[in-house]
């Protein structure tokens, strides 16, 4: 089982709806939970990070954590087409408290 | 400006041939970075932790011979592809804790590797 899975995709929503990405965690222990969005052939930049249960805002990008579930989503508002790329989840697991991605989630936004 | 600087962004090299790849800290001192590798539409897979004046730690199934890694310094690690295969064929991305902190990483903008 994989540690960490995300729906591979491709998603696609029209400018200016809500994106909802979603990722399931394995390890109960896992504390810590990020998103990174990657640009085709760049490398990941981290856009959010979340430790608590609920929610937590940052202009159009709203995580959401859900220890019981072990489920973590991200919700892109006002989505633009500059939105399109690869949304990585990752969860901090494990002895050596190892940074744990999944495999993606594709998003287009059509303009 | 970056924070981390890899280089080069992009190798075609002949099966058979070795790659050096480097990835630097411009704004702070590092005693640990990060090697990933990632194939196309897969995740980040960790390949090895570069720990500055000691040996680098390799995740399972990663030939250490094969994946040369050198942290001469607080600043430097680099990664050298030991006789290219055609399957080694990948994006190498290194990163850093930001500041210290294992848990936030800051990514270098990656190499792309093709073993022809």
């Amino acid at each position: 089982q994989k540690e960490v899975e995300q729906n591979s995709g491709p998603l696609s929503v029209p400018e200016g709806a809500i994106a909802s990405l979603n990722c399931t965690y394995s390890d109960r222990g896992s504390q810590s939970f990020f998103w990174y969005r990657q640009y085709s052939g760049k490398s990941p930049e981290l856009i959010m990070f979340i430790y608590s249960n609920g929610d937590k805002e940052d202009g159009r990008f709203t995580a959401q954590l859900n220890k019981a579930s072990q489920y973590v989503s991200l919700l892109i508002r006002d989505s633009q087409p500059s939105d399109s790329a690869t949304y990585l989840c990752a969860a901090v697991s494990g002895s050596a408290r190892q940074l744990t991605f999944g495999s993606g989630t594709q998003l287009t936004v059509l303009p | 400006g970056a924070v981390v600087s890899q280089h080069p962004s992009r190798v075609i090299c002949k099966s058979g041939t070795s790659v050096k790849i480097e990835c630097r800290s411009l704004d702070f001192q590092a005693t640990t970075m990060f090697w990933y590798r990632q194939f196309p539409k897969q995740s980040l897979m960790l390949m090895a932790t570069s720990n500055e004046g000691s040996k680098a730690t390799y995740e399972q199934g990663v030939e250490k011979d094969k994946f040369l890694i050198n942290h001469a310094s607080l600043t430097l690690s680099t990664l050298t592809v030991t006789s290219a295969h055609p399957e080694d064929s990948s994006f190498y991305i290194c990163s850093l804790p930001d500041r210290g902190d294992n848990e936030k990483l800051l990514f270098g903008s990656g190499t792309q590797l093709s073993v022809l």
